[in-house]
């Protein structure tokens, strides 16, 4: 059962557009998630966060959006370049556990 | 922000073998830390949580014998491999928390290749 999913395993945009990457659950005790970026037999990068009391959270050129009814948060990139080419995770948690399950990723590429 | 050091990034092994596997948080202290493991174009899946002083929380499915598990201080957390098989090969990726920080911070990764 996948509590957390990416349905697009890959998405292709233009340099200086904007990249929209989704992000579904189903448990409804998620209350804090995360987004990270991972380059290949690396590690994830630390992207943004977003607790559910709110429902967007801005961070230079990175926006996450919440939507807790239809438990659906979405990472905006803009302008995209092409060094944000990566694997993206979202990831989520209940409070107080720190056990955050991770989507199975979207692969962003960025073309110049 | 906070390094999370992995170590090795790589190592092959023969099968029956076992494999240590190091995770330090070099400027923070690690509460808890967490396994992950990846299959190529698959999520990270969570094998176990590692508190401090205490004994690691497995997963369902993660066997706590084959993957050993000890936190031995708050900047430590090892993974051993215990008879490693070729089906034991994958990306293990390790992450800690602090003290006051929902954010997991990751290792590098370490690539297991069993022959």
């Amino acid at each position: 059962d996948q509590q957390v999913k990416q349905n697009s395993p890959s998405l292709s945009v233009q340099e200086g557009r904007i990249s929209i990457l989704n992000c579904d659950y189903t448990n409804s005790m998620f209350d804090y998630f995360l987004w990270y970026k991972k380059y290949p037999a690396e590690g994830p990068t630390f992207l943004i966060s977003i607790s559910s009391i709110k429902d967007k959270n801005e961070d230079g050129r990175f926006t996450v959006f919440l939507n807790k009814s239809a438990k659906h948060l979405s990472l905006h990139i803009v302008p995209s370049q092409p060094g944000d080419s990566a694997v993206y995770f979202c990831a989520a948690s209940a409070k107080g556990t720190y056990k955050y399950i991770f989507g199975t990723g979207t692969r962003l590429k960025v073309l110049a | 922000g906070a390094v999370v050091s992995q170590h090795p990034s790589r190592v092959i092994c023969k099968s029956g073998t076992s494999v240590k596997i190091e995770c330090r948080s070099l400027d923070f202290q690690a509460t808890t830390m967490f396994w992950y493991r990846q299959f190529p174009k698959q999520s990270l899946m969570l094998m176990a949580t590692s508190n401090e002083g205490s004994k690691a929380t497995y997963e369902q499915g993660v066997e706590k014998d084959k993957f050993l598990i000890n936190h031995a201080s708050l900047t430590l957390s090892t993974l051993t491999v215990t008879s490693a098989h070729p089906e034991d090969s994958s990306f293990y990726i390790c992450s800690a928390r602090g003290l006051a920080n929902e954010k997991l911070f990751f290792g590098s990764g370490t690539q297991l290749s069993v022959l």
